[in-house]
């Protein structure tokens, strides 16, 4: 089955810096690549996904760029607000499959 | 707000005891995915329901069962409770399945303590 890494597992930056969040599938099949954002004691809530057609979305100050060949995809935040702090899960999905493997997340903390 | 509710918002019992857990998905959704979150295990995949059928299993264990009724509403139940039951239990809802259509949107969720 699909298999999902995600680096770091936290990562602090200052208010205003970027920050990169970076994740690696083993399924060279799949082809939907959502981003979620999980406030303390709320659901997740995607902010970003892209399909493998192509290889890098824009949304505000929020990126991602998925590279289909080295089979990985990235997060990238710029002009980070502590309002950014949260935990962020890439995830995963088979063309066969309607299911979403998750990473383990990433802490990101954003200081003022 | 995702349009995703789930109840209730905590529960607590015993080991041995059995709960049930609901979901109601966004209107106009007919799949809903339920998953685990732990400490250690991040989100696991539990199972899925497409317009009242089972359409995928994970890593869900025998003790627990989930059902999609008529109106689309999904209830996971979880019996003979362990204490390493104890988690946050997700809800998530779709369109459909594949296509552009297939995303997800994640209810509140249910945290579940079992002492």
């Amino acid at each position: 089955g699909e298999n999902v890494e995600q680096h770091p597992s936290t990562l602090s930056v200052q208010e205003g810096d970027s920050a990169v969040i970076k994740c690696t599938y083993s399924d060279s099949a799949s082809n939907y690549f959502p981003w979620y954002k999980q406030e303390l004691g709320k659901g997740p809530q995607l902010i970003i996904d892209i399909r493998s057609n192509v290889g890098e979305k824009k949304d505000q100050r929020i990126a991602v760029t998925l590279n289909k060949t080295a089979k990985h995809f990235s997060l990238h935040i710029t002009e980070t607000q502590p309002e950014d702090s949260a935990v962020y899960f890439c995830a995963a999905r088979n063309s066969g499959y309607s299911t979403l493997t998750f990473g383990k997340g990433t802490m990101l903390l954003v200081s003022p | 707000d995702s349009g995703v509710t789930q109840t209730p918002k905590h529960l607590i019992t015993a080991t041995g005891q059995r709960v049930t857990l609901r979901c109601s998905p966004r209107s106009g959704d007919l799949s809903v995915y339920w998953y685990q979150q732990s400490l250690d295990q991040g989100l696991q995949f539990l199972i899925q329901y497409y317009n009242g059928e089972e359409r995928a299993k994970g890593n869900i264990l025998e003790r627990f069962s989930a059902q999609q009724f008529p109106d689309l509403h999904s209830e996971l139940n979880l019996s003979s409770l362990e204490l390493g039951d104890s988690a946050l239990y997700f809800c998530a809802s779709s369109v459909s399945v594949q296509g552009p259509s297939d995303t997800q949107y994640f209810g509140p969720g249910t945290r579940l303590t079992v002492l």
